[in-house]
């Protein structure tokens, strides 16, 4: 079946412009999660949502970056007035319950330059 | 704070050599502990996991046994392939509640199989 889409899977972007990236869940998973892959700091958790919860935002690392999750599916990540450093491949997974392994899509691979 | 510490790489060994993948943790609470493989081109998928001390995952011919005495769950293989070429990457996270999957991820280790 279908996996976890990511669209765009490639990026690029002058400083300062706000980008979205989409992330599509497989069917019926609750739970999504964003992360980053980047050179200088591996793979870090950004944000996770569960069902109807409040998303657990504590992996955000400053105020530009948003996410929200429209009807329990479809999710974008929201990187405001972007820099240099925000480069990374953002990668979004999803999983049946809470306690479920992970989903992973490929990935968004954002270059600002 | 919770971390994963994973060997340096990248590894390169030749096929049907033995591998092992060191890893250890720190950790507050008493943590889940997962292997994850990223191959070449495709996204992070879950090898193998284990929830409680001396548990042993295993998928695909890897295994790893959850220490909870030395924090440790080292990767291992007894004979390697080509195919096994990928980064792999260690992971916890607090066991239960709804922190299953906000993963703390060492910082991986690639490995190259040769013919």
């Amino acid at each position: 079946g279908a996996g976890v889409s990511q669209s765009p899977s490639n990026k690029v972007t002058e400083k300062g412009k706000d980008v979205e990236l989409r992330c599509d869940p497989i069917s019926g998973h609750t739970a999504l999660y964003w992360y980053r892959q980047s050179l200088g700091q591996g793979l870090e958790f950004l944000i996770y949502f569960q069902g109807n919860s409040a998303p657990d935002k504590s992996g955000l690392p400053s105020d530009r970056f948003s996410a929200e999750r429209t009807g329990g599916s479809v999710s974008t990540l929201t990187i405001q007035r972007t820099q240099q450093e925000d480069s990374a491949v953002y990668l979004c997974a999803s999983s049946p319950t809470s306690n479920s392994p992970l989903h992973f899509g490929n990935g968004t691979r954002l270059t600002v330059t | 704070g919770d971390s994963v510490t994973q060997m340096e790489g990248p590894v390169t060994l030749s096929e049907e050599a033995f591998l092992t993948i060191n890893c250890t943790y720190t950790a507050t609470g008493y943590p889940s502990l997962f292997w994850y493989v990223q191959y070449p081109g495709e996204g992070l998928q879950l090898l193998l996991k284990a929830t409680k001390a001396d548990d042993k995952g295993s998928n695909k011919g890897f295994e790893a046994t959850y220490r909870k005495e030395t924090t440790s769950f080292h990767l291992e293989k007894g004979s390697v392939q080509v195919s096994d070429s990928a980064v792999y990457f260690c992971a916890l996270s607090l066991a239960g509640g709804t922190s299953y999957g906000k993963l703390t991820f060492g910082q991986g280790t690639i490995l190259t199989v040769h013919p």
